[in-house]
């Protein structure tokens, strides 16, 4: 089955500065990459998807990007906030609808 | 707020009990998945309904069983429960079923969760 890779497992940057998460995937046949938002006490939050037709997508400070020859799409926030400290995990699925999930990342933006 | 609503919040047991945890999925949605986070595990996918039936099977345990009634809220059900079962249990729905047409990406609204602690 799918099997998805999530680095770093920590992050740490200073207010202003870019984060960048990766992830690897190893089933072809997914063509969906959402990635979530996890703060403490509540659950996941969709913040940006990308499907496996498109090799780019932004929205504001985040974008994704995805290489599917390589199998492997990334997560970059720009200009980041210490409101951006959470628990990020990225996610691969294919059309029979099993979801698997990173093991998450832990940014923390200092002030 | 994602509108997909769960309850309990909070749920303490003991070994050997059964609990039943609810969800309500956003208007419109006709999927609910269930999964269960733990720390060791991270998060895992453990069954989806649609509509009412079930649609896709995860890594869902034979003591765990779940069903999605008319109006489309969603039970899980937790049987002879062991002390690895505690863990933080989360609900997410979708217009779709993820596998056709429009609704062949899944895109998933999480709930709050519900946090189950066996003792």
């Amino acid at each position: 089955g799918e099997n998805v890779e999530q680095h770093p497992s920590t992050l740490s940057v200073q207010e202003g500065d870019s984060a960048v998460i990766k992830c690897t995937y190893s089933d072809s046949a997914s063509n969906y990459f959402p990635w979530y938002k996890q703060e403490l006490g509540k659950g996941p939050q969709l913040i940006i998807d990308i499907r496996s037709n498109v090799g780019e997508k932004k929205d504001q400070r985040i974008a994704v990007t995805l290489n599917k020859t390589a199998k492997h799409f990334s997560l970059h926030i720009t200009e980041t906030q210490p409101e951006d400290s959470a628990v990020y995990f990225c996610a691969a699925s294919k059309r029979n609808n099993d979801m698997r999930f990173g093991a998450g990342t832990r940014l923390t933006v200092k002030p | 707020d994602s509108g997909v609503t769960q309850t309990p919040k909070h749920l303490i047991t003991a070994t050997g009990q059964r609990v039943t945890l609810r969800c309500s999925p956003r208007s419109g949605d006709l999927s609910v998945y269930w999964y269960q986070q733990s720390l060791d595990q991270g998060l895992q996918f453990l069954i989806q309904y649609y509509n009412g039936e079930e649609r896709a099977k995860g890594n869902i345990l034979e003591r765990f069983s779940a069903q999605q009634f008319p109006d489309l809220h969603s039970e899980l059900n937790l049987s002879s429960l062991e002390l690895g079962d505690s863990a933080l249990y989360f609900c997410a729905s979708s217009v779709g079923d993820g596998t056709s047409g429009r609704n062949s990406y899944n895109e998933q609204f999480f709930g709050p969760g519900t946090r189950l602690t066996v003792l």
